[in-house]
């Protein structure tokens, strides 16, 4: 266990909803990071926060979006959703900011469901 | 572009036999290099990682990598696996002296099962 906590485990959403995805920070991490993980592949970087903005940002579009709350608390929302935005959505914290020296600490994930 | 490479899908080995799973990564600087593992059902934990220093790394439960910056690799290696690490297990890179995130890449990952 790492302290890294996810909400909801499980989601089901029709094409075109709207959905958010929480996620507590372990304590004493400040920086949190978001992937998506396609069935049978590895995770891919989304985005990550840290002081309460975006920190950084992979290839995904604009309609993936977040926040960061005063007590290192993050949500990840997504627009429009696409059949292919079926994935588990893995929240990661560390202590690093905005450095690379630090290890990053998996939750448990939100299994989201598109039809 | 950073990427890593899992080129081993999928393993599957009878008890006590050794385990070396491979992983390269391309990115000319310097690197932050990890192994988590991914038990059915759980969460992805750290199983090791390598920051600095002496190339060869010891992590949980008797797992050890080898970094070989000339190879650009990172094997992971066990001399005898148990039944119980079963599991997917994911190569990732975190590329130093980039702007931005202190994100890691993922390899595609490599299933192990072993055989009692």
């Amino acid at each position: 266990e790492t302290g890294v906590t996810q909400s909801p485990t499980h989601l089901i959403k029709t094409r075109g909803q709207q959905v958010t995805l929480r996620c507590s920070s372990q304590s004493g991490h400040n920086t949190v990071s978001w992937y998506q993980q396609a069935l049978g592949q590895g995770p891919q970087f989304i985005f990550q926060y840290y002081r309460e903005e975006e920190n950084g940002r992979g290839n995904f579009p604009p309609r993936f979006s977040g926040l960061q709350f005063p007590n290192y608390s993050s949500e990840l929302n997504v627009n429009a959703l696409e059949l292919n935005d079926s994935a588990l959505y893995l929240c990661a914290s560390s202590s690093a900011g905005v450095r690379n020296t630090d290890t990053q600490y998996f939750g448990p994930g939100t299994r989201l469901t598109v039809l | 572009a950073q990427s890593v490479s899992q080129h081993n899908h999928h393993v599957i080995l009878s008890e006590a036999a050794s385990l070396e799973l491979g992983c390269n990564y391309s990115y000319g600087g310097t690197v932050n290099l990890f192994w988590y593992v991914q038990y059915p059902g759980q969460h992805l934990q750290l199983l090791l990682k390598y920051f600095s220093g002496d190339p060869l790394v010891k992590g949980i439960k008797g797992f050890e990598a080898e970094f070989i910056k000339s190879k650009f690799s990172f094997n992971l290696r066990k001399p005898s696996v148990q039944w119980s690490d079963t599991a997917e297990y994911f190569c990732a890179v975190n590329a130093l002296g980039q702007t931005g995130a202190n994100n890691l890449f993922f390899g595609t990952g490599t299933r192990l099962t072993v055989i009692p």
